[in-house]
């Protein structure tokens, strides 16, 4: 079972307020992800992380911000909620090994609704 | 921009019977994964595959990669409930570092 958590599982906001969402891996992993998905539909890549004070933006805009300034977590921020931020935002992690596999562990996601 | 695309959308299929869901990129891949979502679950790494014409098997499921690298399929022999869910493959591009790119999945519904 993967060491990955995020917080809060479900977060139900109305327009207009800042959010925070958690996450956190114990697995000292270098590489972070969030990932956002709307239900049955695929994850779009909106930040990642491949060590402490590293952060890029993803394939798909998004007008979140994240920080990444200790390995185990990896925080996302929207500083004004919209209804079209409702969707699950998923975190992951993943090693930096060369040759290696280095597949992805995912928390267990964030279901967020802004009213 | 570099996408991967998944064929069928849906499957509903009766237990027992196959499956099989068709992976394929715009771009060569430097390799592939695949991943499992059950209903209201996160993504759950299946395999990686990186060679040229690779065959992999876990028990029932089948993974390819095809000779070029662009396309990838996942079969199902002999399907079960426990199988249902969405899979995902995700591709990584050469030059992308460790980024994937996830295909737009397949979604299996497994009938008694």
């Amino acid at each position: 079972e993967a060491d990955i958590y995020q917080t809060p599982r479900y977060l139900v906001i109305g327009t207009g307020k800042k959010i925070t969402l958690e996450c956190s891996q114990t697995m000292g992993h270098d590489k972070m992800y969030w990932y956002q998905q709307d239900p049955g539909m695929e994850l779009h890549l909106i930040h990642y992380s491949y060590g402490v004070n590293s952060t890029e933006k993803g394939d798909l805009s998004s007008e979140s911000t994240v920080s990444r300034i200790r390995t185990e977590h990896f925080p996302l921020t929207l500083e004004s909620a919209r209804p079209s931020h409702t969707s699950q935002y998923l975190c992951a992690s993943s090693e930096n090994t060369r040759g290696a596999v280095n597949e992805q562990f995912f928390g267990p996601g964030t279901r967020l609704t802004v009213l | 921009g570099q996408q991967v695309m998944q064929i069928p959308q849906y499957q509903h299929v009766q237990e027992g019977e196959d499956f099989t869901t068709y992976c394929n990129s715009s771009t060569t891949l430097s390799n592939i994964q695949w991943y499992k979502q059950r209903p209201g679950g996160h993504p759950v790494f299946l395999i990686q595959l990186v060679k040229s014409g690779e065959v992999k098997k876990q028990k029932r499921l089948t993974f390819q990669f095809g000779e070029a690298k662009k396309n990838s399929s996942l079969h199902i022999t002999a399907t079960q409930t426990t199988d249902v869910g969405t899979y995902f493959c995700a591709g990584r591009f050469t030059g992308g570092g460790n980024k994937l790119t996830f295909g737009t999945g397949t979604q299996l519904k497994v009938e008694l």
